[in-house]
């Protein structure tokens, strides 16, 4: 199995910050890595497909880059609805497999 | 757009099996692969199997042995069967589309499932 290892598991930001978030895949995974947020009581939104492509329809402060074992997720600018739980997901392997989450709170 | 919606019973008793329905609107399920994923209360999301409309599978084998994916191209759904429940399966239960070497772009809205006496 390929495990998703997220980090942090929780950042607390400021409206206005750039946040990082990073995604380690146990083994290589290509560019095969996906982002979503999820808010509570809500299912789970794409916002990055193929490591660093943006989903229609989402604002382009976010992005996504790397490829091999090591991701990122960046928001530049972080905004009030942008705090939520990020997970990433690769769809490399027959097992697909999320990350734990990361939490972004506020400060 | 497309849409999913999940439907099943939201109590199930131990040992008994499990059965959920997504239905797809707004566009057809064949060409795609169809997912479900679940997440216990509180914590994160596990995926648990996938079909293509065709009625290959693939499935999470922390699960295989109890799970069982279908699809039904005429009723555009998908169906669920997870077999000898425990209360370690209690969980949101989700339908999206896309699998392997894809994204999950749809997604449905979720539906619990309790598993209680």
């Amino acid at each position: 199995d390929i495990q998703m290892t997220q980090s942090p598991s929780s950042l607390s930001a400021s409206v206005g910050d750039r946040v990082t978030i990073t995604c380690r895949a146990s083994q290589s995974i290509s560019n095969y890595l996906n982002w979503y947020q999820q808010k509570p009581g809500k299912a789970p939104k794409l916002l990055i497909y193929a490591a660093s492509s943006l989903q229609s329809g989402v604002p382009s402060r976010f992005s996504g880059s790397g490829s091999g074992t090591d991701f990122t997720l960046t928001i530049t600018s972080l905004q009030p609805e942008d705090f939520a739980t990020y997970y990433c997901q690769q769809s490399y392997s027959t097992r697909l497999t999320f990350g734990g989450g990361t939490k972004v709170e506020i400060k | 757009q497309v849409q999913l919606q999940e439907s099943g019973p939201g109590l199930v008793k131990p040992s008994e099996t499990l059965s959920l329905t997504c239905t797809v609107s707004g566009g057809s399920i064949s060409s795609y692969y169809w997912s479900w994923i679940r997440q216990p209360p509180g914590k994160g999301l596990e995926w648990i199997a996938y079909v293509y409309y065709s009625g290959s599978t693939s499935y999470n084998p922390s699960l295989k042995s109890r799970i069982t994916i279908s699809v039904e191209t005429s009723k555009n759904q998908i169906s669920l069967k997870l077999g000898s429940v425990t209360a370690a399966d209690t969980a949101l239960y989700y339908c999206a589309r896309g699998a392997l070497r894809s994204s999950f772009d749809y997604w449905g809205q979720g539906t619990l499932v309790t598993v209680s006496s």
